[in-house]
């Protein structure tokens, strides 16, 4: 079975910080994995994913993601906090073969200080 | 385009009532999912369409939830008898299928609130 799990409910940094949302996977076959960004009173959407193309993922709004799979992880960094990330981040997991269940993690809400 | 629409967007109803949510996925999406939001947890996997069939229905959590979809389009989920556990934003998501690798396109969500 194929799980998710995101470090920190809830995490803050200031304007112009890091961003670092922590993501570590299982699977027992070479995953897909997501992340997924739901602002206040919106919809989930897409930020990126990694399909077993290049480990370092590049997204919208300056977001990535790195593929490692010796750590099982797949941590999203944006490398300048903006006010306008402020929102609920999801990692997800799919398995690529059968029909692309994903599995959702418990979201970790970025708070922005300016 | 237009992306994928639910509706009501809010429903409140009494503990024991039906309820139907619907999903309008977007036009030309093969594959339909629904989701469950509660308060503070993550999403919650319920069933998966493909076209009108439903391959996977293993995370419905009770007889109470029922899903169907037509036309392989708009999908109705329906719970019985709702309780206040059931109370969460249910979401709905589509996806055009091609080959492995699939974006899911996610609605706006219902809330509902069973009193």
């Amino acid at each position: 079975a194929q799980s998710v799990t995101q470090l920190g409910s809830h995490v803050s940094v200031s304007e112009g910080a890091l961003v670092l949302l922590r993501c570590n996977y299982s699977s027992s076959v070479p995953p897909y994995l997501f992340w997924y960004v739901q602002y206040p009173n919106q919809g989930l959407q897409l930020l990126l994913k990694y399909t077993s193309a290049a480990t370092l993922v590049k997204g919208i709004n300056g977001f990535e993601a790195e593929f490692k799979k010796s750590e099982t992880s797949f941590h999203l960094t944006k490398p300048s906090a903006h006010m306008s990330d402020a929102a609920e981040y999801f990692c997800a997991v799919s398995d690529p073969g059968g029909y692309q269940k994903v599995t959702f993690g418990t979201g970790t809400k970025l708070q922005v200080i300016p | 385009g237009a992306g994928v629409s639910q509706s009501p967007s809010n429903k409140v109803t009494e503990k024991g009532k039906d309820v139907e949510l619907r999903c309008d996925p977007i036009s030309g999406h093969t594959a339909l999912y629904w989701y469950r939001q509660r308060l503070g947890q993550g999403l919650e996997f319920l069933i998966y369409f493909q076209g009108n069939s439903a391959p996977d229905k293993s995370g419905l959590p009770s007889d109470r939830f029922s899903a169907e979809r037509t036309g392989e389009s708009v999908s109705t989920l329906t719970i019985q008898r709702t309780q206040q556990e059931d109370s969460a934003v249910y979401l709905c998501a589509s996806s055009l299928i091609r080959g492995v690798q699939e974006t899911q396109y996610f609605g706006p969500g219902t809330r509902l609130l069973v009193l």
